[in-house]
C-alpha cells in the first residue's frame, strides 16, 4: 500500500488567497484525521471523519477553515481567506483501528 | 482537558549510551497511549500502543512501558539512525472517541 497521500507537499500563497489541501487515505481505513503542526503548539487535531461523516470539528480554529470528505478515498481541507498565522505543516492521517497512520504533510506558507 | 507533557525537550546521547524519555499524562480515562517517531520533513510514524498499566512493548532498541500516570520510552544502545523526535499521545475513553492529544515531543540526537 502507498500509505496516506497528501498534495501538494509545499504551498506558498499570499494572504487572502484560498488554499486547498488534499488527502487520499489508506484503502480500507474508515477514519480520517486532519492535524496542524507548529513549533509553538505542536501537533493539534483539527477535525476527523468516520465513514465520510465529520465527527469532531472542535479543533477547527475558525470559520475560515472547512473540510470535506466526499468519498472514502478523498478529503480536502480548505482555508479561505488565508492569513500568515495559518503557516504550518498540515497532516492527514487515517485509521481502521486505534492506531493512526500519517501522511507526509503539506508545508503551508502564507506571506 | 487531556494533557500530555514530554521530557526532556531535547536529549543528546553518544552511540551506545542508553537512556529513557518520559511522557506524563492527565486524562479522564485512558483508552490508549501511543508513541510515534517523526523524522525531519516527514509525518509521524507509528511505533507502539499501550492500553493498561504494567504493559510493555518492544521494537528493536526501543521499549515502551506504561503506569497510571506516565509512560517511558527506553532506548537501549542507541545508534545514530535512532535520531528523531519522539511523540507521545493519549486517547481518552468514552464512546467512539478516536481523538489523540499529543505532547510536544522529545528531540533525540545520537552522536556516532
Amino acid at each position: 500500500d502507498a500509505g496516506v497521500i497528501q498534495s501538494p507537499r509545499h504551498e506558498v500563497t499570499e494572504m487572502g488567497q484560498e488554499v486547498t489541501l488534499r488527502c487520499k487515505p489508506i484503502s480500507g481505513h474508515d477514519y480520517l484525521f486532519w492535524y496542524r503542526q507548529t513549533m509553538m503548539r505542536g501537533l493539534e487535531l483539527l477535525i476527523y471523519f468516520n465513514n465520510n461523516v465529520p465527527i469532531d470539528d472542535s479543533g477547527m480554529p475558525e470559520d475560515r477553515f472547512s473540510a470535506k470528505m466526499p468519498n472514502a478515498s478523498f478529503s480536502t481541507l480548505k482555508i479561505q481567506p488565508s492569513e500568515p498565522r495559518d503557516s504550518a505543516v498540515y497532516f492527514c492521517a487515517s485509521s481502521s483501528s486505534r492506531s493512526q497512520y500519517f501522511g507526509p504533510g503539506t508545508r503551508l506558507t502564507v506571506t | 482537558e487531556d494533557q500530555v507533557t514530554q521530557s526532556p525537550e531535547a536529549l543528546r546521547l553518544q552511540e551506545g549510551e542508553s537512556s529513557s524519555l518520559n511522557c506524563s499524562y492527565t486524562v479522564s480515562g485512558l483508552r490508549g497511549l501511543f508513541w510515534y517517531r517523526q523524522d525531519p520533513g516527514k509525518g509521524p510514524e507509528f511505533l507502539f500502543t499501550l492500553y493498561s498499566a504494567g504493559e510493555e512493548k518492544e521494537k528493536e532498541r526501543l521499549k515502551a512501558t506504561l503506569t497510571k500516570k506516565e509512560s517511558f520510552l527506553h532506548i537501549t544502545a542507541p545508534k545514530p539512525e535512532d535520531s528523531a523526535t519522539y511523540l507521545c499521545a493519549v486517547q481518552a475513553s468514552g464512546g467512539s472517541n478516536y481523538k489523540l492529544t499529543f505532547g510536544k515531543g522529545t528531540l533525540l540526537t545520537v552522536n556516532p
